[in-house]
């Protein structure tokens, strides 16, 4: 079975300031994508950045980066230049092929970020 | 907005009842996947339809059911609710056209579930 771990349930950051959220997965699957989501208090579901487990490139959107060292099965993101409007819950999600098929997301507890000014 | 649409957008009912909350994809997704985060257990996959067909099943309560129609929306049903089904219920659609793919998921606004 597939698992996402997210360590940190918060962070306060500076405006402005970069930030790194952490996110750790397993999975014996050698095919898998990874995800992340921004979910605003508002509560919508908003995808940022994905990252599939035979690219050789980090993913980058934007201000947004994955840091993804498959060895160490992490999958981080990185936001550039925090704003006030990225305070929001982040989730780290992982999606593996079961029997051939796409199967449904793994999601993580997700990570509570603060952007104070 | 990510072009998935839910209704309702809140439902209140009491226990033993039975709801039917509904979502449309965006144009052109044949893939629907339906997910519960709650408090106690996060967010988790349900169930996953492909062009009509039932792909793939998570942890989709066996009082709970879904389908997909013809014209690709979906309907996800829950029966004999308890307080604990309390939950918001998200659709999300995906374009998915080879089976393996990891196209991204694009989530309606959700529904809030509240069972009195």
């Amino acid at each position: 079975a597939q698992k996402i771990t997210q360590t940190q349930p918060g962070m306060f950051v500076q405006e402005k300031e970069a930030v790194t959220l952490d996110c750790t997965y397993d999975t014996s699957d050698p095919s898998y994508g990874l995800f992340w989501y921004k979910q605003p208090s508002s509560g919508e579901m908003i995808f940022l950045i994905y990252q599939g487990s035979y690219d050789q490139q980090n993913a980058t959107e934007g201000r947004y980066s994955l840091n993804f060292q498959k060895a160490r099965k992490s999958a981080n993101l990185v936001i550039s230049a925090s704003q006030l409007g990225d305070s929001a819950m982040y989730f780290c999600a992982m999606r593996v092929t079961a029997g051939g098929g796409a199967d449904g997301l793994t999601f993580g507890k997700g990570t509570h970020l603060i952007i104070q000014p | 907005d990510s072009g998935v649409t839910q209704t309702p957008k809140h439902l209140i009912t009491a226990t033993g009842q039975r709801v039917t909350l509904r979502c449309s994809p965006r144009s052109g997704d044949l893939s629907v996947y339906w997910y519960q985060q709650s408090l106690d257990q996060g967010l988790q996959f349900l169930i996953q339809y492909y062009n009509g067909e039932e792909r793939a099943k998570g942890n989709i309560l066996e009082r709970f059911s879904a389908q997909q129609f013809p014209d690709l929306h979906s309907e996800l049903n829950l029966s004999s609710l308890e307080l604990g089904d309390s939950a918001l219920y998200f659709c999300a659609s995906s374009v998915d056209r080879d089976r393996g793919s990891y196209n991204e998921q694009f989530f309606g606004p959700g529904t809030r579930l509240t069972v009195l």
